[in-house]
């Protein structure tokens, strides 16, 4: 069964760090377009950021140089290392397979969605 | 960035109906647009990608269509279980974008 579970959420002060991790089953994350997508409370979806099966990564302009995706190949795990964490960080953050997005060839709709963690920054 | 703009807010609908939500994007995204369906407190749930080709295992009565920056998600005979709020979500290029969701109600 394609799963993904995602753990590392809790509560922070602002400026803090925090990374979340997403163990995937049924498949592997090296071998596909991993994305973090978040939500604020009572808001509607952020994409975050992906990573390619490559090892490229973009950034959400909201999140760029604070954030980073990685993966562990060993352990089939996606990562996102939170840092300089703000009040508006707040959010459920979904791991998730797919979202690639290319002009020259054929682009993958995010497909896979774990259930999500919660991160609150507040002191 | 590309902006993706949905219509209406909010739906407030009957079972059996059939409903039409709306989506468009500030510039030209081709086909590369998905349609999520997500209930409270739970992940989104792929029905819709590349604007019309249903996701596997997701009922017919799920229908998508259009292009460049016209999109239509289409609920035909709408029941309680369908009572959720939809998001459309282009992937022509980063940063991926979403609509600002459609909460469909029980009238």
């Amino acid at each position: 069964e394609v799963q993904l579970v995602e753990s590392g959420g809790g509560l922070i002060q602002p400026g803090g760090s925090l990374r979340l991790s997403c163990a995937a089953s049924g498949f592997t994350v090296s071998g596909n377009y991993m994305s973090w997508v978040r939500q604020a409370p009572g808001k509607g979806l952020e994409w975050v950021s992906v990573i390619y099966s490559g090892g490229t990564t973009y950034y959400a302009d909201s999140v760029k140089g604070r954030f980073t995706i990685s993966r562990d190949n060993s352990k089939n795990t996606l990562y996102l290392q939170m840092n300089s964490l703000r009040a508006e960080d707040t959010a459920v953050y979904y791991c998730a397979r797919g979202g690639y997005a290319s002009s020259w060839s054929v682009n993958i709709a995010i497909d896979v969605w774990g259930q999500g963690t919660t991160v609150t920054v507040s002191s | 960035d590309i902006q993706m703009t949905q219509s209406p807010s909010t739906l407030s609908a009957s079972v059996g109906d059939r409903v039409t939500i709306t989506c468009r994007a500030s510039q030209s995204i081709s086909s590369w647009l998905a349609w999520y369906q997500q209930k409270p407190g739970k992940a989104p749930k792929l029905l819709i990608y590349r604007a019309s080709s249903l996701e596997s295992g997701v009922p017919s009565k799920f229908s998508g269509s259009g292009s460049g920056t016209e999109f239509t998600l289409t609920l035909s005979s709408l029941q309680p279980d369908d009572f959720a709020t939809y998001y459309c979500q282009q992937y022509n290029s980063y940063p991926l974008t979403f609509g600002q969701g459609t909460k469909v109600e029980i009238k």
